[in-house]
């Protein structure tokens, strides 16, 4: 059965530094989004995005956060300039559509040191 | 915020028993999904159940949906060690698709 992929599964980084997580949504899916969660916590929704643009975002998703499908299969999420807060796992999922399922990848567990 | 909430937050039960989850939510929804995490792993989609629908069934997994009391159940029956795991609801609103997840319910099946 066709899965969501994140990589990669650990990232260290130094406060302040930028970051880049990655994603290969299934193949034939259009909706794509990240989620984080703060360990111990809810899973929280920061993003949604459809042809090619930001469909919807909470609070949680500030200007250090960006997202983006750079070549048609990696979808993207960049923290500019990390905190020590945005520890925690990052989730990425895609949809057929708006209203199907939504399948997450594994997760990758960043770290601000 | 439409988000969910479970309840209990930890249930533990003996292999074979049953175990029912709740969730409450806030505001009118689309749909409510259930998802199910293992320790440091990703979600997992259990079922979806849309607004105009009651009850679900997949495998030993049940799921009832009262949108009068803004309220859903997710009833594994028969249950096995490998159903250790936490389990969330997730709802999302008409019109816009990012969705809500609840805290969630530990659920220990002690063999």
């Amino acid at each position: 059965e066709p899965e969501v992929t994140q990589t990669p599964s650990h990232q260290v980084t130094q406060m302040g530094q930028e970051v880049i997580l990655r994603c290969v949504p299934i193949s034939n899916h259009l909706y794509f989004y990240w989620y984080r969660q703060i360990l111990g916590q809810k899973v929280e929704f920061l993003v949604s995005f459809y042809n090619n643009e930001i469909s919807e975002k909470s609070e949680i998703f500030d200007d250090q956060f960006s997202v983006e499908r750079p070549d048609g299969s990696n979808f993207t999420l960049k923290i500019r300039s990390t905190k020590l807060e945005d520890s925690a796992m990052y989730f990425c999922a895609s949809a057929g559509t708006g209203e199907q399922p939504q399948h997450f990848g594994d997760g990758t567990r960043l770290s601000i040191l | 915020s439409q988000q969910g909430e479970e309840d209990p937050q930890a249930l533990s039960i003996q292999e074979g028993e049953n175990a029912t989850m709740n969730c409450s939510y806030k505001t009118s929804i689309n749909n409510l999904q259930w998802y199910r995490q293992n320790s440091g792993r990703g979600l997992v989609h259990l079922i979806l159940i849309r607004s105009n629908e009651r009850e679900k069934h997949s495998g030993r997994l049940r799921v009832t949906l009262d949108t009068s009391k803004k309220s859903s159940s997710l009833l594994i029956t028969a249950s096995r060690a490998a159903d250790t795991a936490s389990y969330f609801c997730a709802t999302d609103a008409y019109n816009n698709n990012d969705m809500r997840f609840g805290a969630g319910t530990r659920l220990t099946v002690k063999p």
